[in-house]
């Protein structure tokens, strides 16, 4: 079965600083993955997302994420945080079939003055 | 122009009650989707509909059934609500229901069972 693992349920980082929110995921085949983002009360929205072209792939909002396969991992970047970036963030995997998404269980991300 | 649009947005309701939740997207999307989204923020798929067919049907309690009356609505009707019950449901849409596909969230439905 396909999953993703989020480490961290909470991460802070200071306004400016590099921000790494860490997505690893396990599946046995080629996986697509997926960053979306949750402000407060609202609804999620998609960051970016990783289907099987280039291995680093670009986002909304100056977001950057690499797929490693040799390290099962998908983590979402930022090299400068801004304040309007403190939300919650889901890495996702979709599995065939009706695009079922399967969702990690979230970082909530603080930035600090 | 709201994408995908859920009402209401909050619902406070007794145990024993029975609810529904509308969904509408004006994407022109294919497929549309119900999650629940519990107090730890934990995300689950609950069904999906492409075309007004059932795709995915998750295990969900059977107090729960989906209606899609067209391809832009998908509701959720819950009967004889229980307090685990309570939680925010997200409907979402996309283009064709693909593995690649972008799913649009609505706004939530803040459900409290009391």
């Amino acid at each position: 079965a396909q999953s993703v693992t989020q480490l961290g349920s909470h991460v802070s980082v200071s306004e400016g600083a590099l921000v790494l929110l860490r997505c690893n995921y396990s599946s046995s085949v080629p996986p697509y993955l997926f960053w979306y983002v949750q402000y407060p009360n609202q609804g999620l929205q998609l960051l970016l997302k990783y289907t099987s072209a280039a291995t680093l792939v670009k986002g909304i909002n100056g977001f950057e994420a690499e797929f490693k396969k040799s390290e099962t991992s998908f983590h979402l970047t930022k090299p400068s945080a801004h304040m309007s970036d403190a939300a919650e963030y889901f890495c996702a995997v979709s599995k065939g079939g009706g695009n079922k998404l399967t969702f990690g269980t979230g970082t909530q991300l603080k930035v600090e003055l | 122009d709201t994408a995908v649009s859920q009402t209401p947005k909050y619902l406070v309701t007794q145990m024993g009650n029975d609810k529904s939740i509308k969904c509408e997207q004006n994407l022109g999307h294919d497929t549309m989707y119900w999650y629940k989204q519990d107090s730890k923020k934990f995300l689950k798929i609950m069904f999906s509909y492409n075309n007004k067919e059932l795709i995915i049907n998750e295990t969900v309690p059977n107090r729960f059934s989906p209606k899609s009356p067209d391809k832009a609505h998908l509701n959720l009707h819950i009967n004889s609500l229980e307090l685990g019950d309570s939680a925010v449901y997200f409907c979402a849409s996309s283009p064709q229901g693909s593995s690649t596909d972008t799913q649009y969230f609505g706004p939530g439905t803040r459900l409290t069972v009391l």
